[in-house]
Order: structure tokens, then C-alpha cells, then sequence
């Protein structure tokens, strides 16, 4: 059974810290993704990479894939209050295969 | 945003009804997921969809059945609920990109209650 373990599980920082969520595995994956949920919403996709030691970058917020695409990281730089929310990473094996899930990181940005 | 609906959003049941939860798409998108979210447990695959009449289980599947007559419906149904089913339920929709799983744009849940 593939396993993501995420950390932390819960993180409370000030706006303009800067935060690392890691999500990790023994497995090997084909691609991970990194989503964002708000309450009362599904989780929306933030970004996908398929290619060991991939980076990338969506504004304020870079994405690594580890060289043997068994872990990686999102980096949040100088925070802000609107990227509360729950962070999910997901990992794809075989294609067509569902993804499996981390437990997620709650992230409380306060001003 | 993608064409995805869970009906119903709410739902209140008493424990040893039949529930059955509706997930519709306008996308035309071979992939469908359930999965259930719990405090500290994140998104667990319940059932997921192939294609038509293809369905496989996930890590969570017992106590639930699935079925997807059409391309567009693909529903979850708990024959006999249990407390333990109080959740929040997911849908999801995918198709391949570049040989791997694509994004999953998801329904808007379905709080299921089990009283």
C-alpha cells in the first residue's frame, strides 16, 4: 500500500514568514500534485510534476519534486492571510490509477 | 469550473438506511473517484471509475458500492449506513495527461450525517 506522509500536520505563522510543507514516501510516483482547499469547498489544484528533481514556481509559492521522485516539498514565501487553507499532496502511479492522498497541512496565516 | 455535481449536499440518516449519494459531470471525463474526508485522515479513495460499468475498489470500500451506468453519473451507495460513514464525500474527475493521472477537479461534497 502506497503511503504520503505529510508534515507538518498543522502550521500557525504571521504574514511575510516563510513556511515548507513536505510530503514524503518510500514509494515511487509518476507525478505528484499539490492541491489547496478552502472549507465548505473541494480541494483545486495548485500544481502538477512529473519529472524527478522538477521545480516549480506559481508566484510566491515553489514546488520541488525529489530526484527519485518519492518525496516533495511546497515553500511559501512571506505568507499571507489569504493562503489559509489546507494543503494536500497526491501522487499518481500507474496511469489511470486514482491518487492517493497526504492527511494534509492546515495552514493559519495571521495578520 | 469544471461541470461536476454531488447530490444531495446535506443529508441526515438514521443507521441501517440505504443512502445513495449522485455524482453528475458535463465533462465528458473517463475518470471518477469517491473519496471521504475525516479530521486527520484526509482524502481516502473509496471506489473509482474507469469507464462505463469499470469501477475498482480503494483503500476505504467496505460498506460502500458503486455503479456508473453512463459516462456522466457515477453513484456511491452505503446499503446500510453506519455511524462510522459520518463524512464529508468527495467526487472527482480526471482524464490521462502525458500517460499520468490529470488534475482532479472536484464536486462541492456531500455532508452525510448518520445519526
Amino acid at each position: 500500500t502506497q503511503l504520503l506522509e505529510q508534515s507538518p500536520q498543522f502550521l500557525s505563522i504571521q504574514e511575510g514568514e516563510n513556511l515548507t510543507v513536505y510530503c514524503n514516501s518510500s514509494s515511487v510516483f509518476s507525478s505528484l500534485q499539490w492541491y489547496r482547499q478552502e472549507p465548505g469547498e473541494g480541494p483545486v489544484l495548485l500544481v502538477t510534476v512529473v519529472t524527478g528533481g522538477e521545480v516549480k514556481k506559481l508566484k510566491r509559492l515553489t514546488f520541488q519534486f525529489g530526484d527519485a521522485r518519492k518525496d516533495s516539498s511546497l515553500h511559501i514565501t512571506a505568507a499571507q492571510p489569504g493562503d489559509t487553507g489546507l494543503y494536500l499532496c497526491a501522487g499518481g502511479s500507474q496511469a489511470g490509477t486514482a491518487l492517493i492522498f497526504g492527511k494534509g497541512t492546515t495552514l493559519s496565516v495571521s495578520s | 469550473d469544471a461541470g461536476i455535481t454531488q447530490s444531495p449536499r446535506h443529508k441526515v440518516t438514521e443507521t441501517g438506511t440505504p443512502v445513495t449519494l449522485r455524482c453528475h459531470q458535463t465533462e465528458n471525463h473517463r475518470y471518477m473517484y469517491w473519496y471521504r474526508q475525516d479530521p486527520g485522515h484526509g482524502l481516502r479513495l473509496i471506489h473509482y471509475s474507469y469507464g462505463v460499468k469499470d469501477t475498482d475498489k480503494g483503500e476505504v470500500s467496505d460498506g460502500y458500492s458503486v455503479s456508473r451506468s453512463k459516462t456522466e453519473d457515477f453513484l456511491l451507495t452505503l446499503e446500510s449506513a453506519t455511524s462510522s460513514q459520518t463524512s464529508v464525500y468527495f467526487c472527482a474527475i480526471s482524464e490521462l495527461r502525458q500517460g499520468v493521472t490529470g488534475e482532479l477537479f472536484f464536486g462541492e461534497g456531500s455532508r452525510l450525517t448518520v445519526l
